[in-house]
């Protein structure tokens, strides 16, 4: 099946320091990706809609300055988090989807920000 | 009215009893519906995808659709110790944007079901 692997799992880094965070389609093509992220107790908010080739359509509120996506390759998407606060600790997780499958989710990146 | 509502919880259920979770949705243009299963601290995992009217069961697993309704639900039979965890109605809805299509997954805000020994 499906899999997608998200790179590293936990980051601590101090304020006002950027983090990427990768997501990689291991066994299949990835003409779009998606980046969530889950505050405790909360469900997954979308945060933008990564397409190959072309520029990642922000959901409403999400500062595109602040959240870079890059998707250069159809296995590859990352997420950069510029000048990091501790409010931008969360849990952000990946998604990629073959087709009309459904999604699969990488297991997640647990960001602390100190 | 939020795009994907799920019914609130939490829910407790005994250890063999069927467990029930409903999820409600706005979009009538949605197409896909799926339940997704996630453990405090992991990444979502995907249990059961709908795609037309009716049911459809996978093991102890039920999902049903009323696209009339907009209503999509998922039971779970011989509910198990571990089966307690966050449960996440999705939808999927196709997008257009710079011509490519997509579909765009919309999450309810989940709800967490309990199974007692």
């Amino acid at each position: 099946g499906a899999v997608v692997s998200q790179h590293p799992s936990r980051v601590i880094c101090k304020s006002g320091t950027s983090v990427k965070i990768e997501c990689r389609s291991l066994d299949f093509q990835a003409t779009t990706m998606f980046w969530y992220r889950q505050f405790p107790k909360q469900s997954l908010m979308l945060m933008a809609t990564s397409n190959e080739g072309s520029k990642a359509t922000y959901e409403q509120g999400v500062e595109k300055d602040k959240f870079l996506i890059n998707h250069a390759s159809l296995t590859l998407s990352t997420l950069t988090v510029t000048s990091a606060h501790p409010e931008d600790s969360s849990f952000y997780i990946c998604s990629a989807a073959e087709g009309n499958s459904p999604l699969h989710f990488g297991n997640g990146t647990r960001l602390t920000v100190t | 009215q939020k795009e994907v509502e799920q019914n609130s919880g939490p829910l407790s259920v005994p250890e063999g009893a069927i467990a029930s979770l409903n999820c409600t949705y706005s979009d009538r243009g949605s197409q896909s519906f799926f339940w997704y299963r996630q453990y405090s601290g992991k990444s979502p995992e995907l249990i059961m995808s709908i795609y037309s009217n009716g049911d459809k069961e996978d093991g102890r697993f039920t999902a049903q659709l009323n696209k009339a309704s907009q209503y999509v639900s998922l039971l779970i039979r011989d509910s198990q110790p571990s089966d307690s965890a966050t449960y996440l109605c999705a939808v999927n809805t196709w997008q257009n944007a710079g011509g490519t299509s997509y579909g765009k997954l919309t999450f309810g805000q989940g709800t967490i079901l309990t199974v007692h020994p």
